[in-house]
């Protein structure tokens, strides 16, 4: 059984340009989440995709974005990117909304 | 609004030994689930163990254990016989599990870094 895995591992942009972060669920699970995980801090929820829709989302500007796709891998888009999206960002699946999440390594994104 | 403290930044405890390591929680919902993540310097979360707040009992996973008082809303971890690959952060987190809504987001601690001494 193959886990959550995340793409690319390390990442560094400038300001004002556009990232797509990629995950692909452990398999059978239909549930991603994607949180920002701060230096120092704990993560932050962004949003959650159950079955090609989002299904919530926390306290982040539009220009973060997602897809979920029918295999159930997502994609995380930060548009017009800031110095402080320099963060780590963790993809989590789960077998339903309803079960315990499990993590990919995350992506750590640098915003110079 | 839904809270995890976690008032220990870092803990020190030396190998074989027992360690606590302290969560408090404020929500106004009845049911909801409580979670503990390690996470090594390489950054991946790993699951340790889950508490519904419901399960009358405490719960157990190998070495780790949960101190579950919900009257005083604590959710304390405790890692028995201590190993030095226990050196990491924990987090304590939350899900809210009402019916209403579909979010099941975590809420979480800022999270203690515990190092295993030798």
């Amino acid at each position: 059984e193959t886990g959550v895995t995340q793409s690319p591992t390390h990442l560094i942009k400038t300001r004002g340009q556009q990232v797509t972060l990629r995950c692909s669920s452990q398999s059978g699970h239909n549930t991603v989440s994607w949180y920002q995980q701060a230096l120092g801090q704990g993560p932050q929820f962004i949003f959650q995709y159950y079955r090609e829709e989002e299904n919530g989302r926390g306290n982040f500007p539009p220009r973060f974005s997602g897809l979920q796709f029918p295999n159930y891998s997502s994609e995380l888009n930060v548009n017009a990117l800031e110095l402080d999206d320099s963060a780590l960002y963790l993809c989590a699946s789960s077998l339903t909304q309803y079960n315990e999440q499990f993590f990919g390594p995350g992506t750590r994104l640098t915003v110079l | 609004a839904q809270k995890i403290t976690q008032t220990q930044p870092g803990m020190f405890v030396q190998e074989k030994e027992a360690v606590t390591l302290d969560c408090t929680y404020d929500t106004s919902d009845q049911s909801y689930g409580l979670f503990w993540y390690k996470q090594p310097s390489s950054g991946e979360m790993i699951f340790l163990i889950y508490q519904g707040s419901y399960d009358e009992q405490n719960a157990t996973e190998g070495r780790y254990s949960l101190n579950f008082q919900k009257a005083r809303k604590s959710a304390n971890l405790v890692i028995s016989a201590s190993q030095l690959g226990d050196s990491a952060m924990y987090f304590c987190a939350m899900r809210e599990e009402r019916n209403a809504g579909n979010n099941r987001k975590l809420i979480w601690g800022l999270g203690t870094s515990l190092a295993v001494n030798p």
